[in-house]
């Protein structure tokens, strides 16, 4: 059973041009969350979704971020107009059915440099 | 609102040697528990987890107790390898799906 799969490992975009992020949950996985980690800080939360709905996006800068999960395919974190205060370790991670103590499974993150 | 506070690092320790990691919540409720781990270069991995006070969660010589009365949840190790050198995160969960509150997270350096 394959991990979370993020995609890809290492991206690097100019000012003003997007950042798509991807994300494959674990198998029989509905739950889907992302985070964002600054350089020396922790995780910050950003959006939690399942399929084809966005459930908490409390976390979410109100602008140039979205966040979708379709019927098929991975999750996308989408960045527009990226600037250089994106820069950061963007991390996914899934949960199955919801029982109370449930860890969530990380993916091994996109580390989004914008120069 | 949920937090959690890490003791600062980097920790940085000889090899063998005892290591605490201290880690104190506030949460409304009653949380989950959990350590991860960040190797440099990778995701998190889940430690150890505690679901209710005095729990005790244990994995690979780490151990971490759940106590209500002290809101702490400190991980320990007796004898730690250079191998366990890595960034350690303390978090809590309270609603019954994965909105994680983390900590800043404590580097751990080990020297052989």
């Amino acid at each position: 059973n394959a991990g979370v799969m993020q995609n890809p490992r290492h991206l690097v975009r100019r000012r003003g041009q997007e950042a798509r992020l991807r994300c494959s949950p674990m198998k029989g996985h509905s739950h889907v969350y992302w985070y964002r980690q600054l350089p020396e800080e922790g995780l910050k939360f950003m959006v939690y979704l399942q399929k084809e709905n966005i459930i908490d996006e409390s976390g979410m800068p109100k602008e140039r971020f979205s966040a979708e999960f379709p019927k098929e395919g991975p999750s996308i974190l989408r960045i527009q107009q990226v600037v250089r205060g994106d820069s950061a370790a963007y991390f996914c991670a899934s949960s199955p059915d919801l029982v109370h103590g449930t860890e969530a499974f990380f993916g091994q993150g996109t580390r989004l440099t914008v120069v | 609102g949920n937090s959690v506070t890490q003791m600062e690092g980097p920790v940085t320790l000889s090899e063998e040697a005892f290591l605490t990691i201290n880690c104190t919540y506030t949460a409304t409720g009653y949380p989950s528990l959990f350590w991860y781990v960040q190797y440099p270069g990778e995701g998190l991995q889940l430690l150890l987890k505690a679901t209710k006070a005095d729990d005790k969660g244990s994995n690979k010589g780490f151990e971490a107790t759940y106590r209500k009365e002290t809101t702490s949840f400190h991980l320990e190790k007796g004898s730690v390898q250079v191998s366990d050198s890595a960034v350690y995160f303390c978090a809590l969960l309270t609603d019954s799906w994965g909105k994680f509150q983390f900590g800043a997270g404590t580097q751990v350096v080990v020297t052989p």
